[in-house]
């Protein structure tokens, strides 16, 4: 099964902040690789897909780099309604495995 | 507007079986694949199963392998988890997730709308 770290785990930002979260695969993935914004007690959101296409509707101080094994999810500016925990999920395998996840909060 | 309403979630005794079903709308169902993620209290997410738009192809994730099933009645815009044996473990909000197309086997296929969750609790 491919892996997928995610790092760091928590990471405390104010608003204005440039925010970058990292996830590593534990073999290549290509670009094949979304990342999804979850807010407590919400349902997952799609934010990018095929490592850095912004999904419709996202605003664009999301962004997302990287191909192989590691990949990077940045924010621009934080903005209050950005704080929530963030995932990479792989597809290249059928076993479409997420990372564990990282949880941006306030300062 | 796509919309997918889990139900079914219920507390269950260890070792009894419970189905769970996700009613779909706002899109045709049959053109694209489904599938189930989990997450248990306080933790992360962690993908069960998915389904091709046609039920030709079915995978499951290694932790539920041999006590689950994935189902879909396309006819009925529904998708289903049925589960057997259930374990303590097994408690969580049980999420369904359309894909972004139909093809199981198609790499880079993400999960581009979710549910809001049915909860699971197992025990005794």
């Amino acid at each position: 099964d491919i892996q997928l770290t995610q790092s760091p785990s928590f990471l405390s930002a104010s608003v204005g902040d440039r925010v970058t979260i990292t996830c590593r695969a534990s073999q290549g993935i290509s670009s094949y690789l979304a990342w999804y914004q979850q807010k407590p007690g919400r349902a997952p959101k799609l934010l990018i897909y095929a490592a850095s296409t912004l999904q419709s509707g996202v605003p664009s101080r999301f962004s997302g780099s990287g191909s192989g094994t590691e990949f990077t999810l940045t924010i621009s500016s934080l903005q209050p309604e950005d704080f929530a925990t963030y995932y990479c999920q792989q597809l290249d395998s059928y076993l479409r495995t997420f990372g564990h996840g990282t949880k941006v909060e306030i300062k | 507007e796509v919309q997918l309403v889990e139900s079914g979630g219920d507390l269950a005794q260890p070792g009894r079986s419970l189905r769970v079903s996700c009613a779909a709308s706002g899109f045709t169902f049959d053109d694209y694949a489904m599938h189930w993620v989990r997450q248990r209290p306080g933790k992360g997410l962690e993908w069960i199963s998915g389904i091709s738009w046609n039920s030709g192809a079915r995978h499951y994730a290694e932790s539920v392998k041999g006590r689950i099933t994935i189902s879909r009645d396309n006819a009925k815009n529904s998708l289903y988890l049925h589960m057997n044996s259930l374990r303590p473990e097994d408690t969580a909000l049980y999420y369904c997730a359309k894909a972004s197309g139909g093809d199981l086997a198609a790499v880079g296929i993400p999960f581009d709308s979710w549910g809001q969750g049915t909860p699971v609790t197992v025990s005794s």
